[in-house]
């Protein structure tokens, strides 16, 4: 079965400034995607970004970049010049698409605190 | 609003009754997730919907769970006798069946069971 682990439960940084959130997981499955969700305080997962696992190349959205290291089965999340706005749960979760259902398993999460 | 919905968004209910939550999915979308969230953990997959389908469910689904989804649309999740265990948000996601395709959350049902 596959595992997602974050190992940072929290992580704070100053407005404006860079921040890694840290991902491993564990799969014997060659095709698949990893996706970094975010959870705001009482609102609903918005998905942050995405990244097929057969693209050796790191998926970027704005802000947001991914660092993804198939071999060393990595996935980490960059997020720059951090906004007030960012504070959340981020979760990291792995989609396989092998069995058909492409479930998601999620990590247990990381709570962002962004400081002004 | 065109996005995934679910009612109710709180449910405080007594041990050993009958709860049953809904999900609205966005419209076009052909696939309909449940899982459940506790406090401090990860969302947990707890089962999924191709149209009418139930195709698969996870073994932390007891007995007492069942999910419906009639005419491919709505989806309904019931849980019988609730157990102070079941405290949790019931999050709902729908997507298409496309490899990869983003799934969109919901707000979630936050039950309390007494």
């Amino acid at each position: 079965a596959q595992t997602v682990t974050q190992s940072q439960p929290e992580m704070s940084v100053q407005e404006a400034e860079t921040v890694t959130l840290s991902c491993t997981y564990d799969t014997s499955e060659s095709d698949y995607y990893l996706f970094w969700y975010k959870q705001p305080p009482s609102r609903q997962m918005i998905l942050v970004i995405r990244q097929e696992a057969y693209k050796q190349q790191n998926a970027t959205e704005n802000r947001f970049s991914v660092n993804f290291q198939k071999a060393a089965k990595s996935f980490s999340l960059k997020i720059s010049d951090s906004q007030l706005g960012d504070a959340a749960m981020y979760f990291c979760a792995y989609g396989g698409i092998q069995g058909g259902s492409e479930k998601l398993v999620f990590g247990k999460g990381t709570k962002l605190t962004v400081n002004p | 609003d065109t996005g995934v919905s679910q009612d109710p968004r709180h449910k405080i209910t007594k041990r050993g009754q009958n709860v049953t939550f809904r999900c609205d999915p966005i419209s076009e979308h052909n696939r309909l997730y449940w899982y459940r969230q506790t406090l401090g953990q990860g969302p947990e997959f707890l089962t999924y919907f191709q149209n009418e389908a139930q195709l698969e469910k996870s073994r932390l689904l007891s007995d007492r769970f069942s999910a419906e989804r009639p005419k491919g649309s709505f989806s309904t999740l019931e849980i019988q006798r609730t157990e102070q265990g079941d405290s949790a948000m019931y999050l709902c996601a729908s997507s298409l069946a496309l490899a990869g395709y983003e799934q969109f959350f919901g707000p979630g049902t936050r039950l309390t069971v007494l």
